[in-house]
């Protein structure tokens, strides 16, 4: 059984660029979510996807967008980079089966640098 | 937004000693989880509780689902070096069909030798 995978494990960009970060879900999880984690605070809600769509979203701007592919591995987009998008973004999987949801196994996590 | 209080904020003790951490918030949850978190990874789950009064154990670690439904502790007994990190408390909050973790604050720990 694989964990989940994260890439690129670290990332630095400018003001206003745009950013891809992948997320590969653990076997046998089919719903992905992830986190914003600022340095010195815990992770924070940005968005959560299941059948590839998005199904609840934390207080993120609508530039934080995403996408969950059939595989169940998932994108989170940002664009329009700020200073204060420097953090850890986490990728969270679970297994969810009808109205009951499993815990959430987290990824090593990108940390992205905006200059 | 709903808001999960931990403490101690941090801690030094020395090897050997037992460690005791406790999250409470003013809401109701039916999931109490321990996270820890090593420096640059992601939170690992040590203890996941899904019933008020529920004890259980992984290794040295031992977590309670408080009766109130509003609070938990962590206990780590005969703390040694790798126990370094942070420790969060997190609950599970359903927002329309998500269910979404919100974290607590976070209890820094440090073991001297």
């Amino acid at each position: 059984e694989t964990g989940v995978t994260q890439s690129p494990t670290h990332l630095i960009k400018t003001r206003g660029q745009q950013v891809t970060l992948r997320c590969s879900s653990q076997s046998g999880h089919n719903t992905v979510s992830w986190y914003q984690q600022a340095l010195g605070q815990g992770p924070q809600f940005i968005f959560q996807y299941y059948r590839e769509e998005e199904n609840g979203r934390g207080n993120f701007p609508p530039r934080f967008s995403g996408l969950q592919f059939p595989n169940y591995s998932s994108e989170l987009n940002v664009n329009a980079l700020e200073l204060d998008d420097s953090a850890l973004y986490l990728c969270a999987s679970s297994l969810v089966t009808g109205p009951s949801t499993d815990t959430q196994y987290f990824g090593p996590g990108t940390r992205l640098t905006v200059l | 937004g709903q808001q999960l209080n931990q403490s101690p904020q941090s801690m030094f003790i020395q090897e050997g000693e037992d460690v005791s951490m406790n999250c409470t918030s003013s809401s109701i949850f039916n999931t109490w989880l321990w996270y820890k978190q090593d420096p640059g990874e992601g939170p690992v789950l040590l203890i996941a509780l899904y019933k008020a009064g529920e004890l259980t154990s992984n290794g040295r670690l031992t977590a309670q689902f408080g009766i109130t439904r509003k609070d938990s502790f962590l206990n780590i007994s005969a703390s040694i070096p790798s126990d370094v990190g942070i420790y969060f408390c997190a609950v599970i909050f359903l927002t329309g069909t998500a269910s979404k973790l919100t974290f607590g604050t976070g209890t820094r720990l440090q073991v001297t030798l």
